[in-house]
């Protein structure tokens, strides 16, 4: 079954505690992106991939690091969290840019 | 920025036809004209897109302007199961997501 997977699926940290947050792709898609959704201000990119050792910053990439070593994967890194990236993350792919993206079911994450 | 306009909320009765508008204004000629949706607690899931001609799948129809300035997402029988927030977005290299339309279904 083609999907996007994410782990893990809620998550509570504390304040500078490193975490990453998995993300696979079984679709052999070239482009992958990470999304966070608040309350308010929709769905927002934070970071994108259009190939593998290719990242570029979405529109709130501050706070965040992502890798792309691997085509099948994209985790996204919060070095030192802070209680405003609490929100619903998402991870997503597609063969480009411009195609159909498939969603994970999302990570909720919250610092405190 | 989101770059294209939808009403914020609808409202339709369970087995009518649901046309919901989009206005994309600015879209360049070589963006695609993607429609997903949320359901609750979901991630966002792909419903249709379109390049200038007319698309027809499973779920739904998308109906786009001559000009290309504005499309409308047809549902042609509303399910209590399509109530959902519906996102219409100009595609270039990256997905933007806008407010959407929040669409409700009345049994």
């Amino acid at each position: 079954e083609a999907q996007v997977t994410q782990n893990p699926r809620y998550l509570i940290t504390v304040t500078g505690k490193k975490l990453t947050v998995t993300c696979s792709q079984n679709m052999n898609h070239e482009y992958m992106s990470w999304y966070r959704q608040d309350p308010g201000l929709g769905l927002r990119q934070i970071y994108y991939s259009m190939n593998v050792e290719v990242t570029d910053k979405g529109d709130v990439p501050e706070g965040y690091k992502v890798s792309r070593k691997e085509k099948r994967n994209f985790p996204l890194i919060l070095e030192s969290p802070s209680p405003n990236q609490t929100s619903l993350y998402f991870c997503a792919s597609s063969l480009y840019g411009n195609t159909e993206a498939f969603f994970g079911q999302g990570t909720r994450l919250t610092v405190v | 920025d989101a770059k294209t306009t939808q009403p914020n909320s609808m409202e339709s009765n369970e087995e009518e036809p649901v046309h919901l508008p989009c206005n994309h204004s600015t879209i360049s000629g070589t963006d695609y004209i993607h429609w997903y949706r949320q359901l609750p607690s979901q991630g966002p899931e792909y419903v249709i897109h379109g390049l200038t001609s007319n698309v027809n799948n499973r779920m739904a129809s998308l109906a786009i302007a001559e000009d290309r300035k504005s499309s409308t997402l047809i549902l042609h029988r509303a399910t209590l199961r399509d109530a959902a927030v519906y996102y219409c977005i100009e595609a270039g290299n990256m997905l933007t997501f806008g407010g959407g339309t929040r669409l409700m279904v009345k049994p």
